[in-house]
């Protein structure tokens, strides 16, 4: 079955400076994986997906994330963080075995703090 | 394109009642999926509907249900409220593989 685990339930970082934040997943198959974002009392919004094509995929907001099969891991990473990007990030695997599009695992999530 | 929209977007009922969400997918998306999201479990997965099928679902009680309506519409209902039943209630639509789904911005449930 499929799985994912990410490693921090909290990051703080100050403006300006890198984010890291770490995912790791279990996959009986070829999985698709994606990274979201959920502002306080707002819905999940997008970041990027890996669905086996480039390894190191480009997100929105200068976010991106790589896929590393050999370590079963997809962390998150942006060079520069800003104050908006404070918020709750989840890293998702996406599972097939039914067939269907609606199968999302999520991780527990990671709670980015931006420091001034 | 409008986006996920969801209604309403708070709701406070009693335990033993019964609540019907609702979730208007964005224009073209057939499939709607259903989330539950609460401070201690998490984002779980209820079901997920298809052309008015339900193609997968979760690990919860029978008390949970949805259905699909021709226009991609999607309605969930939860009978006999229980306290941790309070939670916020995430839609998410999609189009095709690969599996990109969009939100809505969730039902805010509170069971007193």
């Amino acid at each position: 079955a499929q799985s994912v685990t990410q490693l921090d339930s909290h990051v703080s970082v100050s403006e300006g400076t890198p984010v890291l934040l770490r995912c790791n997943y279990s996959s009986s198959y070829s999985p698709s994986l994606f990274w979201y974002v959920q502002h306080p009392n707002k819905g999940l919004q997008l970041l990027l997906k890996y669905t086996s094509a480039a390894t190191l995929v480009k997100g929105i907001n200068g976010f991106e994330a790589e896929f590393k099969k050999s370590e079963t891991s997809f962390h998150l990473t942006k060079p520069s963080a800003h104050m908006s990007d404070a918020a709750e990030y989840f890293c998702v695997v996406s599972d097939f075995e039914g067939g269907s599009q609606g199968n999302l695992i999520f991780g527990k999530g990671t709670k980015l703090s931006v420091k001034p | 394109k409008a986006g996920v929209t969801q209604t309403p977007r708070y709701l406070i009922k009693t335990r033993g009642q019964q609540v019907t969400l609702s979730c208007s997918p964005i224009s073209g998306h057939r499939s709607v999926s259903w989330y539950q999201q609460t401070p201690g479990q998490g984002l779980q997965f209820l079901f997920e509907y298809f052309s008015e099928t339900q193609r997968n679902k979760g690990n919860f009680p029978g008390r949970f249900s949805g259905r699909q309506f021709s226009n991609s519409r999607s309605e969930m209902n939860v009978s006999t409220l229980e306290l941790g039943d309070s939670a916020l209630y995430l839609c998410a639509s999609a189009l095709a593989g690969p599996y990109e789904q969009y939100f809505g911005p969730g039902t805010r449930l509170t069971v007193t």
